[in-house]
């Protein structure tokens, strides 16, 4: 079954501090992984996907394929960073995949 | 560019009663999704259309709900009757060609059912 696991329902870190997020997948296929973010009373937005390799807002994902994670990392978190963040997964490859959402992970940043 | 439009923003309702939500997506987006998201939980899809094909609706529930997106712009999501547990942030997104995988979200229609 495809799956998407966020371990953490919180991640509470002081500004400057490392931040990791976690994420594993279930996928039988070859996956497409994705970050997406809610800031506090905005809407859901993509932050990163695995195939850019790219660095956003400082932060980076790698795609493991032997330990099936994609762990989201920012070597000096801020305080504007904190918000809701989704690991999904796309279920169908191509251009238009049907998203697999993780439960998410609260980052809450402190002063 | 406006992004996508949903409304209502908020709605109450009492149970068995009908609710209806609207969603247009980005002008030029020709596939659209339905997620729900309940409380503490990942958005999960209801419905994918392409145009006005729905592509993908595994996972609406058919008794009591139903989903149309007759020009292949704007689509309705309808639910009759509502139950107690349809509680949830019903959120709408679109994708477009050049987009590869991006979806655009909607602020989203939080519904209450009493």
């Amino acid at each position: 079954a495809q799956r998407v696991t966020q371990p953490e329902k919180l991640l509470s870190v002081f500004k400057g501090a490392p931040v990791e997020l976690k994420c594993n997948y279930s996928y039988s296929g070859s996956p497409e992984l994705f970050w997406y973010v809610q800031y506090s009373r905005q809407r859901l937005q993509l932050l990163l996907r695995h195939i850019s390799r790219e660095s956003i807002k400082g932060f980076t994902a790698d795609l493991n394929k032997g330990e099936t994670s994609f762990h989201l990392k920012k070597p000096f978190a801020q305080e504007e960073d904190s918000a809701m963040y989704y690991c999904a997964l796309s279920s169908n490859g191509g251009s238009q995949g049907n998203l697999i959402f993780g439960k998410g992970t609260k980052l809450s940043v402190k002063p | 560019e406006a992004g996508v439009v949903q409304s209502p923003r908020y709605k109450i309702i009492e149970k068995k009663q009908p609710v209806a939500f609207w969603c247009n997506p980005i002008s030029g987006h020709n596939t659209l999704y339905w997620y729900r998201q309940n409380l503490g939980q990942g958005p999960e899809l209801l419905i994918r259309y392409e145009n006005e094909e729905a592509v993908d609706d595994s996972q609406l529930p058919k008794d009591r709900f139903s989903a149309e997106r007759l020009k292949g712009v704007d689509s309705t999501l309808k639910i009759q009757p509502a139950e107690l547990g349809d509680s949830a942030v019903y959120l709408c997104a679109s994708s477009g060609t050049s987009s590869y995988n991006e979806q655009f979200f909607g602020p989203g229609t939080r519904l209450t059912v009493l």
